[in-house]
């Protein structure tokens, strides 16, 4: 699987945008993004994936660049809910072993 | 709730004791996984089952750690002659594979292993 890159840490105000960058400049053809997030003392969460189109769902957006060596998790309307440690993991959906492969990841702090 | 549930969620005990650690996930999913996390970690992956076959074991796995899905329902972990180094998260993962596409990971809330 692809090696990711985040900053270590980020910070927003409540209600605007958070804009989480991720490269993964050696992301091959069969690899997806996905985004993953980890409250303080709970299991990490599935946020959104994808391949080359942008997608978005109810929790996020997610902005794949078009060649594809970077990416952004675009949280529209951030909550203070919304603290938590973001994981950018690339990976093939049909690999056999179908692990994540987490790095440190973002730690985002909303503030009021 | 009907999501991954793990159990004790808590455990502290002395260097040299075993621990085993239970894991039910998603009912439909067919997937299981083992995860380990420490503080300023992200999680690290030690082993997965599909039904009741494991399929992966990480090199982190030493031979002190056994992980069994009998049923391919639960799953338990187990540590014999635990170290102070095991000390971690130990989370549970469930997916739901059908044909070549493999679903997102469900987490549970994990069970925090402290060996004093």
């Amino acid at each position: 699987d692809a090696k990711t890159t985040q900053p270590t840490s980020m910070d927003c105000a409540e209600g605007r945008a958070a804009n989480l960058p991720c490269n993964h400049s050696t992301i091959s053809g069969n690899e997806y993004v996905y985004w993953y997030r980890q409250i303080h003392s709970q299991g990490p969460q599935y946020i959104i994936h994808g391949l080359k189109n942008n997608e978005t769902n109810e929790m996020a957006s997610l902005i794949i660049t078009e060649d594809r060596k970077s990416s952004t998790l675009i949280l529209p309307h951030a909550t203070l809910r919304d603290t938590a440690v973001y994981y950018c993991i690339v990976r093939a959906k049909e690999t056999s072993g179908s692990r994540l492969t987490f790095g440190e990841g973002t730690q985002l702090t909303v503030n009021p | 709730d009907t999501g991954v549930s793990q159990d004790p969620r808590h455990k502290i005990t002395k260097r040299g004791q075993n621990v085993t650690f239970r894991c039910d996930p998603i009912s439909e999913h067919n997937r299981l996984y083992w995860y380990r996390q420490t503080l300023g970690q992200g999680p690290e992956f030690l082993t997965y089952f599909q039904n009741e076959a494991q399929l992966e074991k990480s090199r982190l796995l030493s031979d002190r750690f056994s992980a069994e899905r009998p049923k391919g329902s639960f799953s338990t972990l187990e540590i014999q002659r635990t170290e102070q180094g095991d000390s971690a998260m130990y989370l549970c993962a469930s997916s739901f594979r059908q044909g070549k596409n493999t679903g997102e990971l469900f987490f549970g809330e994990g069970s925090r292993l402290t060996v004093l």
